[in-house]
């Protein structure tokens, strides 16, 4: 079963505008992960946020991480149309566990120029 | 490039079969994952190996086997093919294989069966 579940599923926005995607998840974590997968290839990671940890940037990106909520968001500031992708969050399972991650289903991101 | 290969990039073949996917980690990763996707079941964790030992293992049929050797590289195999067992198949690596390891991904193999 699927840990991460994001939303929307698919998002689609003009370039130079925010793109904010999330992420829920149902049990005890000690990372989330965000990734990216252009169409048809492998995925590419973009940030870790660990589980005593709420806010993390990296580049354009800024991730959020609320674990009373059990949810994350990644927010891509000022996107460009490379930016299109799919985007899933991933969860490391429970602690003591630590080795395999879950992957959401993904959020489908369409920049247009 | 994320450093990690996967042969061969494409596949087809017929159910019943028999098939060997093959995966050469980051140089230094001790870990090995492997993954299944498609459209309706998303990507799904099948198996990892550490340094040559099964670590974790997730949604993988009795008919997939997989195994590290010593060099590292990782097969995955998938025998008595079905329809439904076609999918991209991924490999990733990460240094350690702990859960707060990024993980590095293959190109992946596309698998049709007919």
């Amino acid at each position: 079963s699927q840990q991460g579940e994001e939303d929307p599923q698919a998002l689609s926005i003009q370039e130079g505008e925010n793109a904010t995607m999330n992420c829920s998840y149902k049990t005890s974590i000690n990372n989330l992960q965000w990734y990216r997968q252009n169409s048809g290839r492998g995925l590419v990671h973009l940030i870790l946020i660990r589980s005593n940890e709420r806010e993390k940037h990296s580049g354009r990106l800024r991730v959020t991480l609320d674990t009373s909520k059990k949810s994350s968001s990644l927010l891509i500031t000022a996107s460009r149309a490379a930016d299109t992708a799919s985007y899933f969050c991933a969860t490391d399972g429970n602690p003591g566990a630590n080795s395999k991650l879950t992957f959401g289903k993904g959020i489908t991101l369409s920049v247009r120029p | 490039d994320s450093g990690v290969t996967q042969t061969p990039k494409h596949l087809i073949t017929a159910t019943g079969q028999r098939v060997t996917l093959r995966c050469s980690p980051r140089s230094g990763d001790l870990s090995v994952y492997w993954y299944q996707q498609s459209l309706d079941q998303g990507l799904q964790f099948l198996i990892q190996y550490y340094n040559g030992e099964e670590r974790a293992k997730g949604n993988i049929l009795e008919r997939f086997s997989a195994q590290q050797f010593p060099d590292l590289h990782s097969e995955l195999n998938l025998s008595s093919l079905e329809l439904g067992d076609s999918a991209l198949y991924f490999c990733a690596s990460s240094v350690r294989g702990e859960g707060y390891n990024e993980q590095f991904f293959g190109p992946g193999t596309r698998l049709t069966v007919l």
